[in-house]
């Protein structure tokens, strides 16, 4: 089945480590997207790629970073820079030619720093 | 700035109720909207979007949606709820970007 992972699920780190968190599509989209959820505001845009390797800083980008080398592959890296890591991450990828808006969600990863 | 606004954070229904949700935006000219869906611990999930013409679009699940231009609102109904309807909603509007608002969380009684 096609679809899009992210991995772990749940993911714990102490304060001044990175950490990675990995999303993975085999729907074949070129764009892929990063976004936080913190309770009560809704999702904000971390990072966005529309084709390998290259990206784009969304509206939060600073303390985060990205790498696009496969289609497949979007992972975000949480540095030790981000004040305040603690959230809900969401990955999407969009099929070639769709609207922004007709996204794909994964199941997201919950990281909390220690 | 442009923004998207759910007033209300959390509203609990009885399980059969009508339920409301509310959205306004705040744009030049009228962006494209949309509402998701979010189950705890999963990924957002498209119920219905509004691009032009009639003004009262349907989804999924039973979904409707109302665009009304003269109170920039895209206020989310449901005739009947479910108990399988909990969950938090995003309205969200489209021109460069994407942008949603806050969520609400609905709670269902039985």
């Amino acid at each position: 089945d096609g679809g899009i992972t992210q991995s772990p699920k749940y993911l714990f780190r102490k304060e001044g480590q990175n950490v990675t968190l990995s999303c993975e599509q085999n729907l074949n989209h070129d764009a892929m997207y990063w976004y936080r959820q913190d309770p009560g505001q809704g999702l904000r845009l971390i990072y966005y790629s529309q084709i390998v390797n290259d990206f784009q800083k969304g509206d939060i980008a600073e303390g985060y970073s990205v790498s696009r080398e496969k289609k497949e592959s979007f992972p975000l890296t949480v540095t030790s820079a981000q004040k305040n890591p603690t959230a809900f991450y969401l990955c999407a990828s969009i099929p070639s030619g769709a609207g922004i808006y007709e996204q794909f969600f994964g199941p997201g990863t919950r990281l909390t720093v220690l | 700035a442009q923004s998207v606004t759910q007033p209300d954070i959390h509203i609990t229904v009885s399980e059969g109720a009508s339920l409301e949700l509310r959205c306004n935006y705040s744009y030049g000219a009228t962006p494209y909207l949309f509402w998701y869906v979010q189950s705890p611990g999963q990924g957002l999930q498209l119920l219905l979007k509004y691009f032009s013409g009639d003004t009262l679009v349907q989804g999924i699940k039973g979904f409707e949606a109302e665009f009304k231009r003269s109170q920039s609102s895209f206020n989310l109904r449901k005739p009947s709820v479910h108990w399988s309807d909990a969950a938090e909603y995003f309205c969200a509007a489209f021109d460069v970007m994407l942008t949603f608002g806050g969520g609400t969380r609905l709670m269902v009684k039985p």
